[in-house]
């Protein structure tokens, strides 16, 4: 399966701030996606990070708050722009690894506190 | 209406014993995926198991098994020998094939909690 390494894995921001979450991936792979989980809560699609091209976002999130690069078939950014305490949450970097029939598989998460 | 339901929000079970847990879902799709992944309080998500929707066996990965009724729409997991590192949040998710899209839809998950 893939491996897939996100980074920082916890972070405490400061209101008002951005911070910028990495996902490498040691394969290629078919799409990358990017997820939010608050707290207590299940995962919610952000959107798909396109390669070379702006990304696909989902109802309710929008490029200026959450701007997505993938420059390359293995690396993804996901940038939390102007953090408030609601954007608190655990954001997952995922992929479809075509390898193993398109399996879903998920990084290690971020944890980041807003505080 | 949800795609996936999860009507469990929390079980327990005794160690050593088996455990299942229920997942429906709703499509009109005949050909879609499902999903099972743990979450431990680390908050990564370990993928543990995968159902085709024209496989005829259940799929089955050393303790985790996966119960398939189609007619019923049911994708319950069973753990069988449950262990104390087992306890965790367990996600059910679906990926529908219409349009060619990857992208599953996850249900609220159960809580999972392995008792001594």
């Amino acid at each position: 399966s893939a491996v897939i390494s996100q980074k920082p894995s916890r972070d405490i921001c400061q209101r008002g701030t951005s911070l910028t979450i990495q996902c490498q991936v040691d394969s290629q792979v078919t799409m990358m996606f990017w997820y939010r989980q608050q707290p207590g809560q299940s995962l919610t699609l952000i959107a798909t990070a396109n390669q070379g091209s702006e990304a696909t976002y989902e109802s309710g999130f929008v490029i200026d708050k959450f701007p997505i690069s993938r420059p390359n078939l293995t690396f993804s950014t996901l940038t939390v722009s102007n953090m408030s305490p609601e954007d608190s949450s655990i954001y997952l970097c995922s992929v479809a690894e075509r390898a193993s029939g398109n399996t879903i598989y998920f990084g290690e998460g971020s944890w980041l506190t807003v505080v | 209406a949800q795609k996936i339901t999860q009507t469990q929000p929390g079980m327990f079970v005794q160690e050593k014993e088996a455990v299942t847990l229920d997942c429906t879902y709703d499509t009109s799709d005949q050909s879609y995926g499902l999903f099972w992944y743990k979450q431990p309080s680390s908050g990564e998500m370990i993928f543990l198991i995968y159902q085709g929707s024209y496989d005829e066996q259940n799929a089955t990965e050393g303790r985790y098994s996966l119960n398939f009724q189609k007619a019923r729409k049911s994708a319950n997991l069973v753990i069988s020998a449950s262990q104390l590192g087992d306890s965790a949040m367990y996600f059910c998710a679906m990926r529908e094939r219409g349009g060619g899209s990857y992208i599953p839809t996850f249900g609220r998950g159960t809580s999972l909690i392995v008792h001594p």
